[in-house]
Formats: C-alpha cells, structure tokens, sequence
C-alpha cells in the first residue's frame, strides 16, 4: 500500500511569513497527488492537486506545491501567510493500481500568529 | 446545490448496536467514499464505490458494510458497533477516479 508521510504534525508561522508544510509519499510510480484543508468541525476542501502535467501546481488561496520525482515530495507552500490560513492540512495521494483508493497524510495543523 | 449532506451530524451509540450511517449527494456523482479521521492518523479509506451497483474495501474496512443501490445514496452500516469505531467519519464524492473529492461535513459516533 501507497503512504504518506507529513512531517510535523504542528506548524506556526507569523502573519506573512512563509508557509511550507512537508509532504513526502512512497511510491516507485508517479501517483496522483493533493492537497486538502480542513478548517475546524468542516469537511475537507481541495487545495491543489497534481495529475503529471505540470510540476509546479498551483492552488486556491495563493498556495502552490512542487512536485519531485527525485525526492519523492509534494511540500505545500505559501509566500506570505493569511490569518484565515490557520486550519490542518492534508496531503492524499492516490492508490497506482486502484486510483480511487486515496491515502492521507496525518496531517499538519497551522497556526498563524498576528 | 446542498452536495453533499450526512446524517445524523453526531451519535452516541452504546457497544453491540446496529447503525447506519447515511450519505447523500446531489452533483450525480459515479464515485463515493467513506473515510474516518481519527487524531493522529488522518483519514482513512473505509470503503468506496466507483459507480451504483458497485463497492469495494479500502484500507480498514472490518466491521462495516456499504451498499450503493442508486447513484446518490452511499450508506455506511455497523453491523454491531465496538468503542474502536468511535470515529468522525467522512462521506465524499467525486465524478470519477482522481477526481476532486467533495466531502460532507461529517457524522461524530461514540461508541460506548
């Protein structure tokens, strides 16, 4: 079975600063790869997601991910963080021989100070 | 367009207890899932459903059944609930495999 391992299972940034959450997935084939969010007693939301077309993705909400083969990542990022960016974030890739069969990550929880 | 809707919001069940879990989607979507998040795993693939008519396990899917007898509905049934299904689980949708999954806004179970 695919994994998906987030590193840091807590991230606090200042308003404005830089946002990279890490996202390293296990797999020997390039997969389908995401990005969800999931603000506080809500669902998840689509962020991003890369479907071997460009490597570089952009998303909703001024985030982008960086696909690399080489280092088998998917890290989130956002040049200058919001306070309305405070939430958990998923990384999901999907399953190479069964594509509906999603792996998450275990998330990672941002905290944005003023 | 409501999308995805689930109930009950949240349930406390006692050990042994038959429950269903219900899931509805209004986009005419092919594919559903069930997932459920537990703190410090993320979320976890239950079951899923490609099209009506067809299902199939995901990661952990002991103790649970599904069925899909039309295209909008995706029930989740505890045959006999234990404490370990004390979860908040996810019902989501797509149109197709790779697809952007839409998830409902979750159903909190407690098993006691």
């Amino acid at each position: 079975a695919q994994s998906v391992t987030q590193l840091g299972s807590h991230v606090s940034v200042s308003e404005g600063a830089l946002v990279l959450l890490r996202c390293n997935y296990s797999s020997s084939v390039p997969p389908y790869l995401f990005w969800y969010v999931q603000y506080p007693n809500q669902g998840l939301q689509l962020l991003l997601k890369y479907t071997s077309a460009a490597t570089l993705v952009k998303g909703i909400n001024g985030f982008e991910a960086e696909f690399k083969k080489s280092e088998t990542s998917f890290h989130l990022t956002k040049p200058s963080a919001h306070m309305s960016d405070a939430a958990e974030y998923f990384c999901a890739v999907s399953d190479r021989h069964n594509f509906n069969k999603f792996y998450f990550g275990s998330g990672t929880k941002l905290n944005v100070k003023p | 367009i409501a999308g995805i809707t689930q109930a009950p919001t949240s349930q406390i069940l006692a050990a042994g207890r038959r429950m269903t879990l219900r899931c509805t989607q209004d986009m005419r979507h092919n594919a559903m899932y069930w997932y459920r998040q537990d703190l410090g795993l993320g979320l976890r693939l239950i079951h899923y459903s490609n099209t009506a008519g067809t299902t199939g396990k995901g990661e952990v899917p002991d103790g649970y059944s599904v069925s899909r007898a039309n295209t909008d509905d995706f029930p989740l049934t505890l045959a006999s609930a234990v404490p370990s299904q004390t979860s908040v689980y996810f019902c989501a949708s797509s149109e197709g495999a790779t697809d952007t999954q839409y998830f409902g806004p979750g159903t909190r179970l407690t098993v006691l």
